[in-house]
């Protein structure tokens, strides 16, 4: 069975300051990955996606995440983090050649809050 | 080009009574799949639509059920609601041949 672990509940960062959030998975092979950012009341809109090849995926809002198979995970980061990025983050994964079968396991999310 | 649309945005509920909620998926899309989002929860997955069958489910009760109709629209019906059924019910799209899912901006159901 697929599983997602976002160790960090919630973090607060200045804005302008760099940010790193955390993104474990277990599967037994390598599985397909996202990061999606929903903003209070609204669905969840995607940042970016690892399928294959090179392991630093850039996303969109200047995101990017790199997926370490040696480590099972796959962490997002930005440089340099504006107010509007403040939401919840949540890390997803998918299996693989799975035919029309192929739900999104969630990790519980991780709520962003920026200081000015 | 619209994206996924769901309707009703919000909805009350009486406990035992039955809800119906709905879903376009976005154009040229044709595999639907239902989210339930609990407050301070990620989206727990329902089940999955595929040429008007359930492909995949999660681990709900029977109490869920879908629909799929031949212009891959989608209802979520949820029958003998319970207060913890109060959540935001997600519809997630797909191109079969491609992986991404969009999202739609769920329905938010109370259960009083």
């Amino acid at each position: 069975a697929q599983s997602v672990t976002q160790p960090d509940i919630h973090i607060t960062v200045s804005e302008g300051a760099s940010l790193e959030l955390r993104c474990n998975y277990s599967y037994g092979a390598t599985p397909y990955l996202f990061w999606y950012v929903q903003s209070p009341g609204q669905g969840l809109q995607l940042l970016l996606k690892y399928f294959s090849g090179d392991t630093l995926v850039q996303g969109i809002k200047g995101f990017e995440a790199e997926f370490k198979r040696s480590q099972s995970s796959f962490n997002l980061r930005k440089p340099s983090v504006h107010w509007s990025d403040a939401a919840e983050y949540f890390c997803a994964v998918g299996a693989r050649n799975t035919g029309t079968a192929s739900k999104l396991t969630f990790g519980t999310g991780t709520r962003l809050q920026v200081t000015l | 080009d619209a994206g996924v649309t769901q309707s009703p945005t919000h909805l009350i509920k009486t406990r035992g009574q039955q809800v119906t909620l709905r879903c376009s998926p976005k154009s040229g899309h044709d595999t639907v799949s239902w989210y339930q989002q609990a407050l301070g929860q990620g989206p727990q997955f329902i089940f999955q639509y595929y040429e008007e069958e359930e492909r995949q489910r999660g681990n709900f009760p029977d109490r869920f059920s879908g629909h799929q109709f031949p212009n891959y629209s989608s209802e979520l019906n949820v029958n003998a609601l319970l207060l913890g059924d109060s959540a935001l019910y997600l519809c997630a799209s797909r191109d079969r041949g491609n992986y991404g899912y969009t999202f739609g901006s769920g329905t938010r159901l109370t259960v009083v």
